[in-house]
């Protein structure tokens, strides 16, 4: 069965220092990914996403993530973080065992911006 | 493209009524939409996966007859949660499918059951 694990309920960075969000998936194949963001009382936006062509995948507003089959994972980076992009991170991925697309939310990463 | 809207984004209602929430992919027909819940500080539920003239299926745990689900068109899906209580309260999101793994996400409907 396929899941999606985020490691860390909560990150805080400075504002202008680089972003790391963990992201580590089980799938018995290469699977979908993705990363969506949800600012406050805020639908989900995509930030990006990986399917099966390049491994590093660039997203909006400087995000990129890289598909790493040996370490199933697909951590979210940014190299310089704005007061911006403080919000609420999913990892998510492709629920292959399903035919009517279904997708599985990891719980969810908090991003918090120091000035 | 690919939007998807909901209406209304913020409904209050009292408690014992029945609330409708629509859910419409504006620029593509969507073979398949869902249902999601989210908690304060929660990631997302999934309540309910529906496909255009045909019953919804839903996850474990989650009353039918409490949240009915409606998919009349290709470009629209109705959640009617009825005689709501305050423990319905909850942010009420859809998404829309064209029958790839993506799904596109409408803004969300904030329910407050009074």
């Amino acid at each position: 069965a396929q899941s999606v694990t985020q490691l860390d309920s909560h990150v805080s960075v400075s504002e202008g220092t680089p972003v790391l969000l963990r992201c580590n998936y089980s799938s018995s194949y290469s699977p979908s990914l993705f990363w969506y963001v949800q600012h406050p009382n805020k639908g989900l936006q995509l930030l990006l996403k990986y399917t099966s062509a390049a491994t590093l995948v660039k997203g909006i507003n400087g995000f990129e993530a890289e598909f790493k089959k040996s370490e199933t994972s697909f951590h979210l980076t940014k190299p310089s973080a704005h007061m911006s992009d403080a919000a609420e991170y999913f990892c998510v991925v492709s629920d292959l065992n399903s035919s009517a697309s279904k997708i599985i939310f990891g719980s969810g990463t908090r991003l918090s911006i120091r000035p | 493209g690919a939007v998807v809207s909901q209406h209304p984004s913020r409904v209050i209602c009292k408690s014992g009524t029945s609330v409708k929430i629509e859910c419409r992919s504006l620029d593509f027909q969507a073979t398949t939409m869902f249902w999601y819940r989210q908690f304060p500080k929660q990631s997302l539920m999934l309540m309910a996966t529906s496909n255009e003239g045909s019953k919804a299926t839903y996850e474990q745990g989650v009353e039918k007859d409490k949240f009915l689900i409606n998919h009349a068109s290709l470009t629209l899906s109705t959640l009617t949660v009825t005689s709501a209580h305050p423990e319905d309260s909850s942010f009420y999101i859809c998404s829309a499918s064209r029958g790839e793994y993506e799904q596109y996400f409408g803004p969300g409907t904030r329910l407050t059951v009074t």
